[in-house]
């Protein structure tokens, strides 16, 4: 099982909805993030969280919310989804330091 | 501020032969720690390899190799032996090894393509 969970892994959605994506992780970790990947730009930050009670915005946050809902869990929310907001998330965790562990990804598709 | 640079959007490599891809990166940290990952067509990020910035040696696992020159400030993934399966886009990173937040920043990326 991976370490990194994300659901859905794809995703199509109208415009104007709201959509939830999940991310579990079994690492044990405080810190969890959620990435967006867009063609020529690489991955940027859109929230990251140290802890339950801690969470902070990235770059790109405008549009979107998450939630922390245990160590484990971090989940992130389109609350009316937009077309340029169709790209491939990422949610990924890690210690202090180190390497940034990353779930399989969630295409999503926003008609 | 940090930065990563690749400048190379895109690379070919004939098969079995050994490519280097190329990252600059900039920070005003004392203390950091470079990667890269894969990326296959597939999706999913695959960490490749770890250098630390006062690590005395480059870093190696298995066909991959670091190559850290700290004065000129880069980070070369060395790739030898290429396979067929080495075809991905391939990300540079880095993050400060101090205490607090340390943000990992992304490179573009750069595009392999391995040629049979």
């Amino acid at each position: 099982d991976a370490d990194v969970t994300q659901t859905p892994r794809n995703r199509i959605t109208k415009t104007g909805k709201r959509i939830m994506l999940e991310c579990s992780q079994t690492k044990g970790h405080d810190r969890m993030y959620w990435y967006r990947q867009d063609p020529g730009l690489g991955l940027r930050l859109i929230y990251y969280s140290f802890d339950v009670k801690d969470i902070n915005k990235g770059e790109i946050s405008d549009g979107y919310s998450v939630s922390r809902q245990a160590q484990a869990k971090f989940s992130l929310s389109l609350e009316s989804a937009i077309p340029n907001q169709t790209a491939l998330y990422f949610c990924a965790t890690s210690e202090q330091t180190g390497q940034v562990y990353f779930g399989e990804g969630s295409w999503l598709t926003v008609v | 501020a940090q930065k990563i640079t690749q400048t190379q959007p895109g690379m070919f490599v004939q098969e079995k032969e050994a490519v280097t891809l190329d990252c600059t990166y900039d920070t005003s940290d004392p203390s950091y720690g470079l990667f890269w990952y894969k990326q296959p067509s597939s999706g999913e990020m695959i960490f490749l390899i770890y250098q630390g910035s006062y690590d005395q040696q480059n870093a190696t696992e298995g066909r991959y190799s670091l190559n850290f020159q700290k004065a000129r400030k880069s980070a070369n993934l060395v790739i030898s032996a290429s396979q067929l399966g080495d075809s991905a886009m391939y990300f540079c990173a880095m993050r400060p090894t101090v205490p607090g937040y340390q943000k990992v920043t992304f490179g573009t990326g750069t595009k392999l393509q391995v040629i049979p």
